[in-house]
């Protein structure tokens, strides 16, 4: 079974752009989360989409925005890009819940923001 | 607001040796897993542990999750270079959302 896929997986953006990434996860999954790793603050939660809708959310504001589609891949924008968005962002996609609620995770997006 | 606490958040030995990295909260967990990262990869799942006081072992590493599901250790044994990386534990609550720890970067020295 293939495996949770990001793209693209390198960018370079200009502070004030705006970047959309993508995730497919594992086949099955419906479940998509997204998170921010930077070295500082370890593995942020962003958000977590089941069945289309935003099931949960973390503490971001408002620039960071997701959506899933009816084949449970995953999109996430983040607009006005700031020099502190610069980060690896994963995605992870999940079946089950409860205390089974496992995550497998894709390779991440590297974003800098120049 | 809900902490998982890990430690040593860093831990550099030689080949061979033994070591144990703790996860620690004041809260209760259903579950407890354990990732470990490689750089430029998405965590890697590598246990899961259910039941208070479960002990599960995957090769040369040993996972416990505590009587009272709010702690959990992992220790290796005899590590290798290989087993370089940075281990992340988190928590389940019954939901669909993990908490994190901030992760424990170990080197294995040749």
């Amino acid at each position: 079974k293939a495996g949770v896929t990001q793209t693209p997986r390198y960018l370079i953006k200009t502070r004030g752009q705006q970047v959309t990434l993508s995730c497919s996860p594992i086949s099955g999954h419906r479940s998509v989360s997204w998170y921010q790793q930077t070295p500082g603050q370890g593995l942020q939660f962003l958000f977590e989409y089941f069945s289309e809708t935003q099931r949960n959310k973390g503490n971001f504001p408002g620039r960071f925005s997701g959506r899933q589609f009816s084949n449970s891949r995953s999109e996430m924008n983040v607009s006005t890009l700031e020099l502190g968005d610069s980060a690896l962002y994963l995605c992870a996609s999940s079946v089950g819940g409860g205390e089974m609620y496992e995550q497998y995770f894709g390779p991440g997006t590297r974003l800098t923001v120049t | 607001t809900q902490l998982l606490e890990q430690s040593p958040q860093f831990l550099s030995i030689q080949e061979g040796e033994n070591l144990t990295v703790y996860c620690n909260s004041s809260s209760v967990f259903s579950s407890l897993q354990w990732y470990r990262q490689e750089p430029g990869e998405g965590p890697v799942l590598l246990v899961t542990v259910v039941t208070g006081g479960e002990v599960k072992k995957l090769k040369r590493l040993t996972f416990q999750f505590g009587d009272a599901r709010k702690d959990s250790s992992l220790h290796i044994t005899a590590a290798q270079p290989g087993d370089t990386g940075l281990y992340l534990c988190a928590g389940a609550q019954g939901g669909y959302q993990l908490i994190w720890g901030a992760g424990t970067k170990l080197i294995i020295k040749p």
